[in-house]
């Protein structure tokens, strides 16, 4: 069974700071997202990673993949306020060929300034 | 166009009502994707289709809920016989074709009373 897990769960953090969020995932997968979610909104795409050691860039938003360690990682550079918000991992899964995606649990980051 | 629409946005209903949930994807998305997100949670997959085909329904947690998307356009998901555990935030997505990023409309929020 593919499982998706995210750390931390929750992350409280300085304007300013760097951090990273961490998503790990139990078998091969094709590709690899990125969502972020407001509060009370609804789930906005950041980044899709196709390929071992693909990294994409945003802002202050970086995403990464190691398709080998089965890791993807979302740096912050230098915190806003405004990052605020959940971030979830999502995966292909490979045994289904109708692209289901298995989710991650979230990563609920608070900026403070 | 315009991003996923769905309505209602609020649907409050009694328990033992049928409800309706309507998706309208972005224009010209093959794939449609029907997901239910509890609070604090990743969306849980319900069901998919592309054009009008249902693909894969693994993820209706019974019988009392399916979906249709007769034209390829618009999709219904339906919920018979409501119980209070169907409430829940139900979210669709849509993307270019299979296995392509997917785009969230903003939720319908049910709640069975």
């Amino acid at each position: 069974e593919l499982k998706v897990e995210q750390n931390p769960l929750f992350l409280s953090m300085q304007e300013g700071k760097n951090y990273t969020i961490y998503c790990n995932y139990s078998t091969t997968s094709d590709r690899l997202y990125w969502y972020r979610q407001d509060p009370g909104k609804s789930l906005e795409s950041l980044f899709v990673l196709l390929s071992n050691g693909a990294v994409k860039q945003e802002g202050r938003l970086m995403a990464s993949l190691d398709t080998k360690a089965r890791l993807s990682t979302l740096h912050i550079t230098a915190a806003v306020h405004d990052l605020s918000a959940t971030y979830f991992c999502a995966v292909d899964n490979p045994m289904d060929s109708n692209y289901q995606l298995i989710w991650g649990a979230g990563t609920k980051l608070i900026i403070k300034p | 166009g315009a991003g996923v629409s769905q309505s209602p946005r609020y649907k409050v209903t009694k328990r033992g009502q049928d409800v309706a949930l309507r998706c309208d994807p972005i224009s010209g998305h093959v794939s449609l994707y029907w997901y239910r997100q509890a609070l604090g949670q990743g969306p849980e997959f319900l069901t998919y289709f592309n054009y009008e085909a249902q693909q894969d329904k693994s993820g209706l947690p019974n019988d009392r809920f399916s979906a249709e998307r007769p034209e390829g356009s618009i999709s219904t998901l339906t919920i018979q016989r409501t119980e209070q555990r169907d409430s829940a935030m139900y979210r669709c997505a849509s993307s270019l074709s299979p296995g392509e990023t997917q785009y969230f409309g903003p939720g319908t929020r049910l709640l069975v009373l």
